[in-house]
């Protein structure tokens, strides 16, 4: 696609629930991020993908949370038994590879445990 | 450990006037590009300006341009003749390249920037 989509857009959910957000990035980007930003905090990093693999996972804040990317593409970030110190926006990022290119970030998701 | 410090949480400018945002960093590697992302209300991170840290010039972009000394660990965006689809908040990333390198963007904490009419 032209951008990086995310979805939902919104999501509330009840503590104790899992969630699932999507991201799917840009047509041919190898390299897949997510992170995580608490209210008005900057972007906490959770997770890089490059193709399918995950070579660094050391941004997941507990167990609780697992993602995988499929086909190279599409990718799911995973959220068992929610508290509410998970509410947060979850932005997704893709870029070609190459550390001095940047990533194209999709509009997150906003998570709401209540 | 690599860090970035956005010692401004908010800032305020009329509008056409000019605004310089702060940023410092800390890394020992030596080869690394520096990034401004602007975060909009919609929340979409767009990429102001970039800044490849071997490059002794400063980066320019229409109204947007850095102040870039590496010596001090210090990156600062000015924007010039400010307008009002400028309020947003700012983030000051950066990320290295080295064999270890995970491609992963080290963000500051952000500032908040109202362009006033």
């Amino acid at each position: 696609g032209a951008g990086v989509s995310q979805s939902p857009s919104n999501k509330v959910t009840e503590k104790g629930k899992d969630v699932e957000l999507r991201c799917d990035p840009i047509s041919g980007h190898t390299a897949l991020y997510w992170y995580r930003q608490s209210l008005g905090q900057g972007l906490e990093f959770l997770i890089y993908f490059q193709g399918n693999s995950a070579p660094d996972k050391s941004g997941l804040p507990s167990d609780r949370f697992s993602a995988e990317r499929t086909g190279g593409s599409v990718s799911t970030l995973t959220i068992q038994r929610t508290q509410q110190e998970d509410s947060a926006v979850y932005l997704c990022a893709s870029s070609l590879g190459g550390a001095g290119i940047g990533y194209t970030f999709g509009s997150g998701t906003r998570l709401t445990v209540v | 450990a690599q860090t970035v410090t956005q010692s401004q949480p908010e800032m305020s400018v009329q509008e056409a006037e000019t605004v310089t945002l702060s940023c410092t960093y800390d890394t020992s590697e030596n080869n690394y590009y520096l990034f401004w992302y602007k975060q909009p209300p919609s929340r979409q991170m767009i990429l102001v300006i970039r800044q490849e840290a071997y490059k002794q010039q400063n980066a320019t972009e229409n109204r947007f341009s850095v102040n870039f000394q590496k010596a001090a660990k210090s990156f600062s965006l000015k924007i010039s003749d400010s307008q009002l689809g400028d309020t947003a908040m700012y983030f000051c990333a950066f990320i290295t390249h080295g064999s270890s390198n995970t491609g992963k963007l080290i963000f500051g904490q952000g500032t908040t920037l109202q362009v006033k009419p």
